[in-house]
């Protein structure tokens, strides 16, 4: 029944040293998000994926990336993780993009997140 | 520079009270906001929104109250339950052509027997 799944649910890494997270949908959906959520803040999106089209947020560092080969599946990679990346990592869906009229309509579907430790 | 700030970390309600969960937010340009409530080991679940339009929207034992011209929202649980007990988001959608949902740091809502 799970709808958005994160694999792993924990990450540890060594500082410096490549690390990819994967986020998988049986949604359909169209949008793809990330999200990365410290201790006691506020969620913040990373970028977002339209179908293939990928889109950054202005102030993401060029340390993340993202890959979507599919529909269902999306993936984060951490270049060069630094003890400042360590963090939830919030996956999230929608189905669609909206236009300025439309109604709140689909909301974001989130998975239950990676934590990634840093050492 | 938060656009969506709460500013209880925390809050602790008897069971069968009520609980209030307050929001206040900056940019005049969000179309609706949204809360959403998250369990340990769980990502965040979509629990009710309002238009920017709207005052009041409500859902069952869930109220929202929007007041546009104090930039303030408000979310209502009535009455509270220990399975309510978890931590509460606000968020706001900026119309940018999709769904871009600007998150408050929430609230974790304790309801004791």
């Amino acid at each position: 029944d799970a709808m958005v799944i994160q694999n792993p649910r924990y990450q540890v890494t060594q500082f410096g040293k490549p690390v990819t997270l994967s986020c998988s949908q049986t949604l359909n959906h169209n949008v793809m998000y990330w999200y990365q959520q410290k201790s006691s803040q506020a969620p913040k999106l990373l970028f977002h994926y339209y179908d293939k089209d990928f889109n950054n947020e202005a102030d993401t560092p060029d340390n993340f990336q993202s890959r979507r080969p599919n529909t269902s599946f999306c993936f984060l990679d951490i270049r060069s993780p630094g003890l400042g990346d360590a963090a939830m990592y919030l996956c999230a869906t929608s189905r669609s993009r909206i236009t300025q009229f439309s109604g709140i309509g689909e909301t974001q579907y989130f998975g239950p997140g990676t934590r990634l430790l840093v050492l | 520079d938060q656009q969506v700030k709460q500013n209880s970390p925390s809050l602790s309600v008897q069971e069968g009270r009520i609980s209030i969960l307050n929001c206040d937010y900056t940019n005049s340009m969000f179309d609706y906001f949204l809360w959403y409530k998250k369990y340990p080991a769980e990502g965040p679940t979509f629990l009710i929104s309002i238009s920017s339009i709207k005052d009041k929207n409500e859902d069952g034992r869930f109220t929202v109250f929007l007041n546009k011209s104090a930039k303030h929202l408000s979310l209502h649980i009535v009455p509270s339950q220990p399975g309510d007990s978890a931590v509460y988001f606000c968020a706001a959608r900026e119309n940018t052509g999709f769904q871009k949902l600007v998150f408050g740091t929430g609230t974790r809502l304790l309801v004791s027997p």
